[in-house]
């Protein structure tokens, strides 16, 4: 079993529809859990961060994490095109390197 | 926020050169930077670890005599790439964690083509 699971997609959606991105990870370890967005040929940017379990809301994007299951969420909101992307999830233990997911494929059709 | 500037953006060498890529953190201290390399439509794969004023740890199957990384400063981290092959064609992210309580913020990349 691979450290951090994610489905790769590609994910195709209408504009202004909910978007849900997840991964799934194993080491308990992990207190760190951020989603980044990376589009072609960039860096990932960061888009959230939270420490251990609960929720964060930032605008049209809400993050949630369970570690009791080991499952973390990213939501958006009135999907746009312009966050047509690639979205990573990426976990760490504290001042480790990231673990990351291997990221999903969005595209938001206008 | 916290910003890491990397340069160059995009590179082209002929094989058997050497291409230095730089990253440097603007506005806060980068006491550690990652390094990564990512293949088309594939995730980012940890090279290495630099940490400022010793020596970086590879992961596992990186050459270090190949991908020489310096961590001299605070606010630059470097990473060569030495001997270039078509094969190191590739793109090339630098990262730091920004502070406790922070994220992790990324280079823009380099992308590197080695002909």
């Amino acid at each position: 079993q691979k450290e951090v699971e994610q489905d790769p997609g590609p994910l195709s959606v209408p504009e202004g529809a909910i978007v849900s991105l997840n991964c799934t990870y194993s080491n308990s370890a992990f207190q760190y859990f951020m989603w980044y967005r990376q589009y072609s040929r960039k860096g990932p940017e960061l888009l959230m961060y939270t420490y251990s379990s609960g929720n964060k809301e930032d605008g049209r994007f809400t993050a949630q994490v369970d570690k009791s299951s080991k499952y973390i969420s990213l939501f958006i909101r009135d999907s746009q095109p312009s966050d047509s992307a690639t979205y990573l999830c990426a976990m760490s233990a504290g001042n480790t390197p990231l673990v990351f997911g291997k990221g999903t494929r969005l595209s938001v059709i206008a | 926020g916290a910003v890491v500037s990397q340069h160059p953006s995009w590179v082209i060498c002929k094989s058997g050169t050497s291409v230095k890529i730089e990253c440097r953190s603007l506005d806060f201290q980068a006491t550690t930077m990652f390094w990564y390399r990512q293949f088309p439509k594939q995730s980012l794969m940890l090279m290495a670890t630099s940490n400022e004023g010793s020596k970086a740890t590879y992961e596992q199957g990186v050459e270090k005599d190949k991908f020489l990384i310096n961590h001299a400063s605070l606010t630059l981290s470097t990473l060569t790439v030495t001997s270039a092959h078509p094969e190191d064609s590739s793109f090339y992210i630098c990262s730091a964690r920004v502070g406790a309580g922070e994220g992790y913020t990324f280079g823009s990349g380099t992308r590197l083509t080695v002909v």
